[in-house]
């Protein structure tokens, strides 16, 4: 079965340190692999998405087939980062999109 | 306002009742998704609208969900007869396209508590 894993519910690192959020997925055809982002008191945002190739914010994630990953990473994090991180993953042209459990990113001062 | 709208923000229900969530998404978005989203987990997919025709509601856990959009804009999820387990944020999302397409845009979602 199609299903996206977060394996850190929580992430704590100090401002500064580089950051990697975690990412498998599990689909045998071809995926669209998205990042979404919840700040505290906000609605769920689109961070980044693997087709476009961007960097959003200073993070970025790399589509890994051979290791059916989609990690997030940020060199220098900041204090703003907290928040709660989504990935998701959406199936060839369905357009359900399969949510991770999110992990919870404190960036300490 | 230029986002999604959901209302109420939060909703406490006694078992039983029926209750309804409304969501109106940014003008002109074609595509309307519902999403219901339990404590510590992320959202999961309820059912999905092209304009005003439900394409997808394999997400709805049981007949006691029911969602329309009858003039393909405004969108309410209705739940009858609500049980503990149906305790969620419930949220709505539109795209400007098509199911193939473009980025979704959430709404603050509703939370639902039944007690």
């Amino acid at each position: 079965a199609q299903r996206v894993t977060q394996p850190e519910k929580l992430l704590s690192v100090f401002k500064g340190a580089p950051v990697e959020l975690k990412c498998n997925y599990s689909y045998s055809g071809s995926p669209e692999l998205f990042w979404y982002v919840q700040y505290s008191r906000q609605r769920l945002q689109l961070l980044l998405r693997h087709i476009s190739r961007e960097s959003i914010k200073g993070f970025t994630a790399d589509l890994n087939k051979g290791e059916t990953s989609f990690h997030l990473k940020k060199p220098f994090a900041q204090e703003e980062d907290s928040a709660m991180y989504y990935c998701a993953l959406k199936m060839g042209s369905n357009y359900q999109l399969i949510w991770g459990a999110g992990t919870k990113l404190i960036i300490k001062p | 306002g230029a986002g999604v709208s959901q209302s109420p923000r939060y909703k406490v229900a006694k078992r039983g009742q029926d209750v309804a969530l409304r969501c109106d998404p940014i003008s002109g978005h074609v595509s309307l998704f519902w999403y219901q989203q339990a404590l510590g987990q992320g959202p999961e997919f309820l059912t999905y609208f092209q304009n005003e025709a439900q394409l997808d509601k394999s997400g709805l856990p049981s007949d006691r969900f029911f969602a329309e959009r009858p003039e393909g804009s405004v969108s309410t999820l209705k739940i009858q007869r609500t049980q503990q387990e149906d305790s969620a944020v419930y949220l709505c999302a539109s795209s400007k396209t098509g199911p193939s397409g473009t980025e979704a845009f959430f709404g603050q979602g509703t939370r639902l508590t039944v007690v």
